[in-house]
């Protein structure tokens, strides 16, 4: 298996700028995660989907930020307008049931910065 | 709410020592607990998990940690150190829903 694929790894944009991370999950799996790292909070969840269906989005930071999940194969999280303390990793990851003892297998991340 | 303290932001070993990084958890049921590595410009890949299927688990890369209950810890080990241990290592917990907190991280230092 390929594993979590995101897209871009590398984003840079201008502030006011629309941006778009996009995150293909390991196939068979039916949840999907969000995450944001930074250094001064560290890794945290943004959004959690379960077969396609956003369950928990509390993690948010506002509603500049949105998440979509049109299939099991593929979602999106969009930031618009992007600002420069948007700037961090975003990781996506998915696993196969979301709860308990379930392992989360997470994509090599996309690097977001914001001028 | 549950949550997981990693004590120590930079932990620095030589080559060959032991390695111990640690992680104590707060909550009130039985928790999953997790440690993941991070190697630099790269995403999380688990070490090892707790289940309570066994108390002393065992992972890649020869690492194991020991759930203790009384303490309230899952302190991640590995008797020899390697230099391509050096990373970010992350304490996670979970109760049993969808909500995963991650610890603030430790970073591991090998020197030659």
């Amino acid at each position: 298996d390929a594993g979590v694929i995101q897209s871009p790894r590398h984003e840079v944009t201008e502030m006011g700028q629309e941006v778009t991370l996009r995150c293909k999950p390991i196939s068979g799996h039916n949840s999907l995660f969000w995450y944001r790292q930074t250094m001064m909070r560290g890794l945290e969840l943004l959004i959690y989907f379960n077969n396609n269906v956003p369950i928990d989005d509390s993690g948010m930071p506002e509603d500049r930020f949105s998440a979509k999940m049109p299939n099991a194969s593929f979602s999106t999280l969009k930031i618009q307008p992007s600002e420069p303390r948007d700037s961090a990793v975003y990781f996506c990851a998915s696993s196969s049931s979301g709860v308990g003892a379930d392992t989360q297998y997470f994509g090599p991340g996309t690097r977001l910065t914001v001028l | 709410a549950q949550s997981v303290t990693q004590l120590g932001s930079h932990v620095s070993v030589s080559e060959g020592a032991l390695v111990l990084l640690r992680c104590n958890y707060s909550s009130s049921v039985p928790p999953y607990l997790f440690w993941y590595v991070q190697y630099p410009n790269q995403g999380l890949q688990l070490l090892l998990k707790y289940t309570s299927a066994a108390t002393l688990v065992k992972g890649i890369n020869g690492f194991e940690a020991e759930f203790k209950k009384s303490e309230t810890s899952f302190h991640l080990t590995k008797p020899s150190a390697h230099m391509s241990d050096a990373a970010e290592y992350f304490c996670a917990v979970r109760l049993n829903n969808n909500d995963m907190r991650f610890g603030a991280g430790t970073r591991l230092t090998v020197k030659p």
